[in-house]
């Protein structure tokens, strides 16, 4: 069974770098496409980004200028990093694995995803 | 970018009875490429359908997709108490863009 483990801080100030970190357990960590998402009342469900076991990303255009995700494939990890965050960023946050991505794609394992608070 | 819009916003059944959930994209997609899931509160959302008809492993049959081009649709054949929750579809498209739509609330009547 494919868990997902997030870690990282929720509750940042104006302008700080929020940073997370998920780790993989159970089944191939290649193969796939490992993902961030977060939700927020006012967004609903926003697709990030996401990246292989290479280190191949792709970004939410709208997001990309503030974000960098990053994988450590011997330890089964990957992180996120969203800088200079604003009332806005604040979401849930979740990892997930992104399969099927050249015929089905589908997220079919998620985390149990992370309150992020932005305030002075 | 792609835009997913479900309807209704919500939906009050009964246990028992039929559910239809509407998603229609701004363009054509491919139907490989339409998913839907289910949240509960506190909770992560739960893969049901990909590829618009396949069900996800584990997932009751009484909740089957179908649809194609712009028009998509989760049918749950007799609502079970623990079905009440947030519906949401899902696209992918080449680029890579991902989208979701706003979610259908089922609620019991």
């Amino acid at each position: 069974q494919v868990q997902l483990q997030q870690r990282g801080a929720g509750l940042l100030k104006p302008s700080e770098t929020l940073s997370l970190s998920c780790a993989v357990y159970g089944g191939s960590f290649s193969g796939y496409y490992w993902s961030w998402i977060r939700q927020s009342p006012v967004k609903g469900l926003e697709w990030i980004g996401g990246i292989n076991h290479f280190g191949s990303t792709n970004y939410q255009p709208s997001l990309k200028s503030r974000v960098t995700i990053s994988v450590d494939t011997p330890n089964n990890q990957f992180s996120l990093k969203l800088k200079s965050v604003t009332a806005a960023d604040a979401a849930v946050y979740f990892c997930a694995r992104f399969s099927g991505w050249l015929s089905t794609p589908r997220f079919d394992y998620w985390s149990q995803g992370t309150l992020v608070t932005v305030s002075s | 970018e792609i835009v997913l819009s479900q309807s209704p916003g919500t939906l009050s059944l009964s246990p028992g009875d039929r559910a239809t959930l509407s998603c229609r994209a701004s363009q054509t997609i491919s139907s490989s490429y339409l998913a839907w899931y289910q949240q509960k509160p506190g909770q992560a959302p739960r893969l049901l359908i990909y590829g618009a008809s396949r069900r996800a492993t584990g997932i009751p049959d009484r909740f089957s997709g179908s649809g194609s081009g712009t028009d998509f649709t989760l049918s749950i054949s007799r609502l079970d108490p623990e079905d009440f929750a947030v519906y949401y579809c899902q696209q992918y498209s080449d680029s890579p863009s991902i989208t979701f739509g706003q979610g259908t609330r089922l609620e019991i009547q």
